[in-house]
Parts: structure tokens; sequence; C-alpha cells
């Protein structure tokens, strides 16, 4: 495909459940970032990768959250034990880190919703 | 603490106008300054960017301007066009430690008006 895409778009589940949200960067990208965006406010950082490892999760709010990037392509976002405070959008983005901007390139998030 | 703040949760302008959105910044180890565009159930889009050792970037009908004595950069859109309405965020890079993250304000919306 020609941008990021995230599965799924949209996901409801109940408080103390376990989520899985999934991020397919642009082929090529070697840089993957997660961000969170709740209502009114901006995209807010979460986790950064360059290839397969993290390079920055100081974003995570707590450890009910991890992401892998295992083989440097596809990410996983994992919260376990959700709140009701995690409902969000949750945006990756991803980026060649080629050229001075090192634009982020994002797709479209996956809102989640806990009940 | 907020380190890039988009004071102005929102702005209306006539079609054909210009519109001025406004960001500032408190961290001065930001390199790179940039503006995305959101439409809604969509994720933000790149829009145009400028370095910290630059003071105007021009690209079409958006332009850029940084004045880093006053941490504070504005984009403007002229002429304004209805398609141009969504949300613009202000985003700020630094790269101490090695991180690429982006510092996001809390966004403006722009209103263009047939």
């Amino acid at each position: 495909g020609a941008g990021v895409s995230q599965t799924p778009s949209n996901k409801v589940t109940e408080k103390g459940k376990y989520v899985e949200l999934r991020c397919d960067p642009i082929s090529g990208h070697t840089a993957l970032y997660w961000y969170r965006q709740s209502l009114g406010q901006g995209p807010e950082f979460l986790i950064y990768f360059q290839g397969t490892g993290a390079a920055d999760d100081s974003g995570l709010p707590n450890d009910r959250f991890f992401a892998v990037r295992p083989e440097g392509s596809v990410s996983t976002l994992k919260i376990q034990r959700t709140e009701r405070g995690d409902s969000a959008v949750y945006l990756c983005a991803s980026s060649s880190l080629a050229g001075g901007p090192r634009e982020q390139f994002f797709g479209p998030g996956t809102r989640l919703t806990v009940l | 603490d907020q380190q890039v703040k988009q004071n102005s949760p929102s702005l209306s302008v006539q079609e054909g106008r210009i519109s001025i959105l406004n960001c500032d910044y408190t961290n001065s180890m930001f390199d790179y300054f940039l503006w995305y565009k959101k439409y809604p159930a969509e994720g933000p889009t790149f829009l145009i960017s400028i370095s910290s050792i630059k003071d105007k970037n021009e690209d079409g009908r958006f332009t850029v301007f940084l004045n880093k004595s006053a941490k504070h950069l504005s984009l403007h859109i002229v002429p304004s066009q209805p398609g141009d309405s969504a949300v613009y965020f202000c985003a700020a890079r630094g790269t101490q430690g090695g991180s690429e993250k982006l510092v996001f304000g809390k966004g403006t919306k722009l209103t263009v008006n047939p």
C-alpha cells in the first residue's frame, strides 16, 4: 500500500481486557512511531522505533503499555488491563529519516473505546 | 508543561482571504517545526516544515515564518479555500538523546467560508 495502515479502525473493549493494535508502515521506512490523541488534544508521543529496537519509549504512560516491531516493519501496540482513561485514538506514523525535516507520515488511527 | 502551544482553538476566514495560524514554543532545542493538517477520521497530513536556522519557508499557498527570539511561528495560507477547512497542528522536533519524537500543540480548527 502507499500509506501507513492501521487495524482495526475501531476497537471497543471492556475495562480490564487486553488489546492489540497493529500498524503497517510505509514500505522501506526505518522509523516507526506511536502517538495517542485524546479529544481536544494534539497527538501525544508514546514510543519510537528505529528498525526493530525501541529508540525512545519515554512516552509510554505505564507498564500496561508495550510495543514491538520484531522484523523492523509491522508494529503492534499492546495494552494490558485496559482502563477507561485509555480511550483515545492511537496513531501510528513512519518516516524514512531522509532529509532535514524527516516528516512523519501518519495512518488513519485506531479509535479505542474502553467501556 | 506544554512545550508547544496553539492558543487559538478556532479561526474563521472568508474564502480568498489570508489565514494566519499561530504557534508558540518554549524549548530552544527544537531543530525543526512542522505543520500538519487533519480532517475528521483521518490521520494528520504533513503540510510544510521549517528548520530552526531559517526564518521563512514557502510552498505554494503556504508560508511558514519563524521568529526564534520570540519562540513563535506562524502558518500563512493565501488565498484560503474552503478545502483548507481542517484542524491544523503545529509540531516541533527535538533530537535530544537521539529521539525523533514530535511534540504537538492542541491544534487550531480553521473554517474557510465560501
